[in-house]
């Protein structure tokens, strides 16, 4: 079965902190995919990014990146000089190779204050 | 290019009722997925549909069901409301074919049962 992790239920920080949410998965699957989603108050679940299990290479957008590490089935995030609107709930997921479905992690609610 | 469109946003129902929540893919998307979200059990799979076949199933009663239509809308329906059904009901959409599986989340129904 298909588990992910997210130990921090909820993290605050000051404005321009750098702040990394910890991801952990469990799965059998030898292929599989990654994803980080952002869910701000409004409730829609916001698409950050899809990283598949054969590429470990880490990366960068603006201020985020993630660090993918499949010996020790991690699947970090981290903002770089957070800002109040980065204030939501991040969710790590993981999906079997080729299909939809997804299994989340619990979230991870970070509140960035000016 | 239009999202994915959910609707209602908003139920109020009594236990006992039943209601029928529609969501509306990403044009070309075929497959759709819908999530229960609540405080307790964070998000949780319900099932897939895929060209008007349902591709996969969660852990949910049978009193959860649903359907695709050949333009690839989709309609959920749960009967006989408990309590414990008030949640916020997220549609996901996708391609569901071959690797491309990001997938990109509604807004979502936000049902109370009271």
């Amino acid at each position: 079965a298909q588990k992910v992790t997210q130990a921090q239920t909820e993290i605050s920080v000051v404005e321009k902190e750098d702040v990394t949410l910890d991801c952990v998965y469990e799965t059998r699957d030898t292929t599989y995919y990654l994803f980080w989603y952002k869910q701000p108050p409004s409730g829609e679940l916001v698409f950050l990014i899809r990283r598949n299990s054969f590429d470990e290479q880490n990366e960068i957008s603006g201020r985020y990146s993630w660090n993918f590490q499949k010996s020790t089935s991690s699947f970090n995030f981290t903002i770089t000089a957070s800002q109040v609107v980065d204030s939501a709930v991040y969710f790590c997921a993981l999906a079997e190779w080729g299909y939809s479905t997804l299994t989340f992690g619990k979230g991870t609610m970070l509140l960035v204050s000016p | 290019k239009a999202g994915v469109t959910q609707t209602p946003r908003y139920l109020i129902k009594t236990r006992g009722q039943q209601v029928t929540l529609s969501c509306s893919p990403i044009s070309g998307h075929r497959s759709v997925s819908w999530y229960q979200q609540t405080p307790g059990q964070g998000l949780q799979f319900l099932f897939e549909y895929f060209s008007e076949t349902q591709r996969n199933k969660g852990n949910f009663p049978g009193r959860f069901s649903g359907r695709q239509f050949s333009n690839s809308r989709s309609e959920m329906n749960v009967s006989t409301l408990e309590l414990g059904d008030s949640a916020l009901y997220l549609c996901a959409s996708s391609s569901g074919t071959g690797r491309n599986t990001e997938a990109f989340f509604g807004q979502g129904t936000r049902l109370t049962v009271v």
